[in-house]
């Protein structure tokens, strides 16, 4: 079976920070850029961050550029997202997500983790 | 990065069809065959329906359908069941610094 299990979530203060882990298994990790995407409390979907198979290339929305850092262990079978300096407008679930492969979207996604950011 | 553009609700009767649209610009939407749909039920991970516009997933009813006109794409779904009422999310790839885009969301409701 296909899987992501997202960890590492909780409640920060503004300007702290966070390592959220996904660990993957059912499926050639190595072989598939991963992605997270977040959705606020009541709000949408938010696509944060990405990288590829061998971690050669990242991309990263603009609201969290130069405060995120997207990485990935192979030998693992783990991807992570690095979150410094969190702003309250941070607050989400954050969900990994496995690209298609070949293809531009999010075929298998885990279950989330909760992050909250606040005094 | 603003998201693309989709109705804040849309409903039907058992049986009925049903159409989302998802509106964006020749930088997402119009410029790539990337487009894709998501289904949410509250408090759960989205779900894949739609990829590349057209395909869907294996395991994915029939009933759900994906088109694109222009920049719009729309996803339509035939025989409405009580199931389908959920939010639906549509995604695509874009050119712009960020990879991906996701649209706004829209409530489906089944009367």
């Amino acid at each position: 079976e296909v899987l992501l299990v997202e960890s590492g979530g909780g409640l920060v203060q503004p300007g702290g920070s966070l390592r959220l882990s996904c660990a993957a298994s059912g499926f050639t990790f190595s072989t598939y850029p991963m992605h997270w995407v977040r959705q606020a409390p009541g709000k949408g979907l938010e696509y944060v961050s990405s990288i590829l198979g061998n971690g050669g290339s990242t991309s990263y929305a603009n609201s969290v550029e130069g405060r995120f850092t997207i990485s990935r262990d192979n030998s693992k079978n783990t991807v992570y997202l690095q979150m410094g300096s969190l702003r309250p407008e941070d607050m989400a679930v954050y969900y990994c997500a496995r690209d298609t492969r070949p293809g531009f979207a999010f075929d298998i996604w885990g279950q989330g983790t909760m992050v909250t950011v606040s005094s | 990065q603003s998201a693309l553009t989709q109705p804040a609700s849309v409903s039907g009767s058992p049986g009925q069809s049903t159409t989302i649209s998802c509106t964006g610009t020749s930088s997402d939407v119009g410029g790539y065959n990337y487009v894709s749909w998501y289904q949410q039920h509250p408090g759960k991970a989205p779900k894949l329906m739609i990829y590349d516009v057209t395909n869907r997933p294996s395991g994915v009813s029939s009933r759900f359908s994906g088109s694109k006109s222009g920049n719009t794409a729309s996803l339509t779904i035939s025989g409405l069941q009580a199931e389908d009422e959920a939010e639906y999310y549509c995604s695509s790839y874009t050119s712009r610094s960020a990879p991906y885009v996701f649209g706004t969301g829209t409530k489906v409701t089944v009367l």
